[in-house]
């Protein structure tokens, strides 16, 4: 069946270095990828999708690769500020119609100042 | 733009109990989703709709959860009787289209279930 791992352990930074997340999966070829934003006490919020044909997609500090031969997602934040800290979610399509994501378990990262 | 609005935020309950959920949607997105959130795991699809018909409830415990769509828009998820494992939050999300593969999903804020 369908498997997402991300870094179970949480990620401590200092401020202004770039964090890196990985999410991998195993089992199948997704079409495309999401991470998403979570704070404590509230949903999910929509960073980047990327698609399986895209290497590399970027928006402000934020940048996703998607490298299918590797099975794997890397999500960077450059410039990492306090304010960025929160859980990352990666998703994934389900294969299906209708756009059913998979999620994984999401890494905690903080930023110290 | 309002966001997905859900009530109650919290709930505390015994097992073997009923409770139930409430979410309404961004005005005009066609496809609503509810998911499940257990701590420390990603949100799992329960089920999506998309307007007032069920796109895929293949994850819901059909046997204790229930949930409706009236008139493609609010939504309501239901639960009888809750187990010790269904303590989680409940997210609802929506989307724009017809829950094309890459339209995005607008989470509201949950609902923390506690079942005693």
């Amino acid at each position: 069946s369908q498997k997402i791992e991300q870094n179970s352990e949480a990620l401590n930074i200092q401020e202004g270095k770039t964090a890196t997340l990985t999410c991998n999966y195993t089992n199948y070829s997704p079409a495309y990828l999401q991470w998403y934003r979570q704070d404590p006490g509230r949903g999910p919020v929509f960073l980047l999708l990327i698609r399986e044909n895209e290497k590399e997609k970027r928006k402000e500090r934020l940048k996703v690769t998607f490298d299918t031969t590797l099975k794997q997602s890397l999500f960077h934040i450059t410039a990492s500020q306090p304010a960025d800290s929160a859980t990352y979610l990666c998703a994934l399509d389900s294969g299906n119609q209708g756009g059913k994501l998979i999620f994984g378990q999401g890494t905690e990262l903080s930023v110290k100042p | 733009e309002a966001g997905v609005a859900q009530s109650p935020r919290y709930k505390i309950i015994e097992k073997r109990q009923s409770v139930a959920f409430w979410c309404n949607p961004i005005s005009g997105h066609a496809t609503l989703y509810w998911y499940q959130q257990i701590l420390g795991q990603g949100p799992k699809l329960l089920i999506q709709f998309q307007n007032n018909g069920v796109v895929d409830d293949s994850q819901l415990p059909k046997d204790r959860f229930s949930a409706e769509r009236l008139k493609g828009v609010d939504s309501t998820l239901k639960i009888q009787p809750a187990k010790l494992e269904d303590s989680a939050v409940y997210l609802c999300a929506s989307s724009l289209d017809s829950g094309g593969n890459t339209d995005t999903q607008y989470f509201g804020p949950g609902t923390r279930l506690t079942v005693l």
